[in-house]
């Protein structure tokens, strides 16, 4: 089956680093991109990060510079650096898999972040 | 950085209607456009890639169309397993994909 598992979530307080990882099984990990999403409660989703298959990152302004994507392919694992974390990053994070089409057609369950004093 | 919004917010529908979601691009997109279904306390569903292109396992009801700047997502004949928020995603401008507002699909 194929699956994508995220862990590492938790409550941190502003200034603070936590790190996110993704669990990838039942696929060629190493194949594709992968990308985190973010969901604020009661809110829409917002892309965080990718890395392609040779390694290469992006970000979008909002976490450039505190956040730090990451893959291994050889255990079938992504990760998220998260470091000076603000209450605005508060949300649940999502893994999920860059199709061949560029559409993200696997998602994990989500782990929660929660960000506060 | 490329804007996606949708329309309605709501969505207001009996089952066995038809249901029809819009979304629009800032710029185009080409056909670079996904749709996505959310269940509370679910991770989303990719339902439609290439703007029109049903994606593995998805119904025949979900249909899609457009392209440029003017997609719309169809649901033929909406089933109780289909309220949801439904929402848009360009990947034209790779990888800096932006999703619309969501458009929220409720029982009348």
């Amino acid at each position: 089956e194929v699956q994508l598992v995220e862990s590492g979530g938790g409550l941190v307080q502003p200034g603070g680093s936590l790190r996110l990882s993704c669990a990838a099984s039942g696929f060629t990990f190493s194949s594709y991109d992968m990308h985190w999403v973010r969901q604020a409660t009661g809110k829409g989703l917002e892309w965080v990060s990718a890395i392609g298959t040779a390694g290469d990152t992006y970000y979008p302004g909002s976490v450039k510079g505190r956040f730090t994507i990451s893959r291994e392919n050889a255990k079938n694992s992504l990760y998220l650096q998260m470091n000076s974390l603000r209450a605005g990053d508060t949300a649940v994070y999502y893994c999920a898999r860059g199709s061949s089409v560029n559409a993200f057609d696997i998602w994990g369950q989500g782990t929660m972040v929660t960000v506060s004093s | 950085e490329i804007v996606m919004t949708q329309s309605p917010a709501t969505l207001s529908v009996s089952p066995g209607e038809r249901a029809t979601l819009s979304c629009r691009a800032s710029q185009s997109v080409s056909s670079n456009l996904a749709w996505y279904q959310q269940k509370p306390g679910q991770a989303p569903r990719l339902l439609i890639y290439g703007a029109s292109t049903r994606a593995t396992g998805i119904p025949a009801r979900f249909s899609g169309s457009g392209s440029g700047t003017e997609f719309t997502l169809t649901i033929s004949s909406l089933q109780s397993e289909d309220f949801a928020v439904y929402y848009c995603q360009q990947y034209n401008n790779w990888p800096f994909f932006t999703f619309g507002p969501g458009t929220k699909v409720d029982i009348k």
